[in-house]
């Protein structure tokens, strides 16, 4: 079954960088991209970036570009989201989904606080 | 980018009742690139619908989506007690995919 398996809950101080781990399993990990979503406490879905993981192609949404960096590594089937220059309003679920006709599997989360 | 305006924002209804939930796009939305989420408090969201009318794998089949251009609609038949939760639409046509603001669906 697909399965996408996140990283566990971070802590960091502002300025800081965190980077959040997505290891796919259940079907070709090459033949979807991925995307991370971020969810703010009580807010919506923010679309944050995608990654092709067959050709490490991304696209960033303008709000982060220059603060993230998305990734794939094949040999292990996991994608990560590196965010820089983390801020109090960075405070939020980070969630990595699987394009297909929509986002068909998520990963279950991962609450990335930032405070001082 | 695409704005999505969701609505009502609350939709108080009792269990056996018909739900209507609105999505209207901000710019018409090609080939109906238009996606349906529920998200339960503490979960990451499940899609059901996708091509604004396709349901997903496992999704039952009182959940059906319809609409086109920039107007959308997902109605569940006969809502079940697991269905109380909040619902978003996600357009997928063009860059950056947007989501709505989300729709509660709570009980009366």
């Amino acid at each position: 079954q697909v399965q996408l398996v996140q990283s566990g809950a971070e802590v960091k101080k502002p300025g800081a960088s965190v980077k959040v781990s997505c290891k796919a399993s259940g079907y070709t990990f090459t033949s979807y991209g991925i995307s991370w979503v971020r969810q703010a406490p009580g807010q919506g879905l923010e679309w944050m970036g995608w990654i092709s993981v067959y050709t490490g192609k991304t696209n960033y949404a303008q709000k982060f570009q220059g603060r993230v960096l998305m990734t794939t590594d094949t040999s292990t089937n996991t994608a990560s989201m590196e965010l820089r220059s983390l801020r109090s309003d960075d405070t939020a679920m980070y969630y990595c989904a699987r394009e297909n006709g929509g986002y068909d599997y998520w990963g279950q989360g991962t609450l990335v606080t930032v405070s001082s | 980018e695409i704005v999505l305006t969701q609505s009502p924002g609350t939709l108080s209804l009792s269990p056996g009742e018909r739900a209507t939930l609105s999505c209207r796009a901000s710019q018409s939305i090609g080939s109906s690139f238009l996606a349906w989420y529920q998200q339960n408090p503490g979960q990451a969201p499940r899609l059901l619908i996708y091509g604004a009318s396709s349901r997903a794998t496992g999704i039952p089949d009182r959940f059906s989506g319809s609409g086109s251009g920039t107007d959308f609609t997902l109605t569940i038949s006969r809502l079940e007690p697991e269905d109380f939760a909040l619902y978003y639409c996600q357009q997928y046509d063009s860059s950056p995919p947007t989501f709505g603001q989300g729709t509660k669906v709570d009980i009366k």
